[in-house]
């Protein structure tokens, strides 16, 4: 079954607690990327990636890092989480057509 | 002016009803166009690409005005399980997103 993977679905953490949010595709796909979103605010791109080895910032990129090691794999890391990245947090892969295929979200809390 | 325009609603209409919303964008490069579905707390499914000739999917119909910069979306014969909120997506060098438009169908 295609399908994009991401974890933890659901954390509570604290100020400044370095965390990682794992996304895997099995699709092949070469174009992957990551969003959060935010009430009234819509789905906005933290990172995205073309393919392996190749990042680049999206509209809100401060505060997250992300890298691209294999192709299936998109991991996102906060490395000192603040309570304004509170969010919900999706991973994506696209096909070359431009379907995205989303994650079922990690909804992130820190306090 | 914002790169996507979209109306939250909420659009609270009966089964049965037609309801039918538009989707603005600023970068005239869109070059292909999407509408999305997404259920409270879950991620987005994709529910139909938008083509310059429009194009139906059953109950759902699709247009888009390149003239105008908008696409829009209908929905024919509400059902209750059409409550969700619908997202416009469009691509050029990227992909840009509208907040939503809320569709809550009563019985």
């Amino acid at each position: 079954e295609a399908q994009v993977t991401q974890n933890p679905r659901y954390l509570i953490t604290v100020t400044g607690k370095k965390l990682t949010v794992t996304c895997s595709q099995n699709m092949n796909h070469e174009y992957m990327s990551w969003y959060r979103q935010d009430p009234g605010l819509g789905l906005r791109q933290i990172y995205y990636s073309m393919n392996v080895e190749v990042t680049d910032k999206g509209d809100v990129p401060e505060g997250y890092k992300v890298s691209r090691k294999e192709k299936r794999n998109f991991p996102l890391i906060l490395e000192s989480p603040s309570p304004n990245q509170t969010s919900l947090y999706f991973c994506a892969s696209r096909t070359g057509t431009g379907e995205l295929f989303f994650g079922e979200g990690s909804r992130l809390t820190v306090l | 002016r914002k790169e996507v325009e979209q109306d939250p609603g909420p659009f609270n209409v009966p089964e049965g009803a037609t309801v039918a919303f538009n989707c603005t964008y600023s970068n005239s490069a869109s070059q292909s166009f999407f509408w999305y579905r997404q259920d409270c707390r879950k991620e987005p499914k994709l529910l139909m690409s938008v083509y310059s000739s429009g194009n139906e999917d059953g109950r759902f119909t699709a247009q888009l005005n390149r003239a105008s910069q908008y696409i829009s979306l209908l929905i024919r014969d509400s059902k209750l399980s059409d409550s969700a909120t619908y997202l416009c997506v469009f691509n050029d060098y990227k992909l840009s997103f509208g907040a939503g438009t809320t569709v809550t169908v009563r019985a």
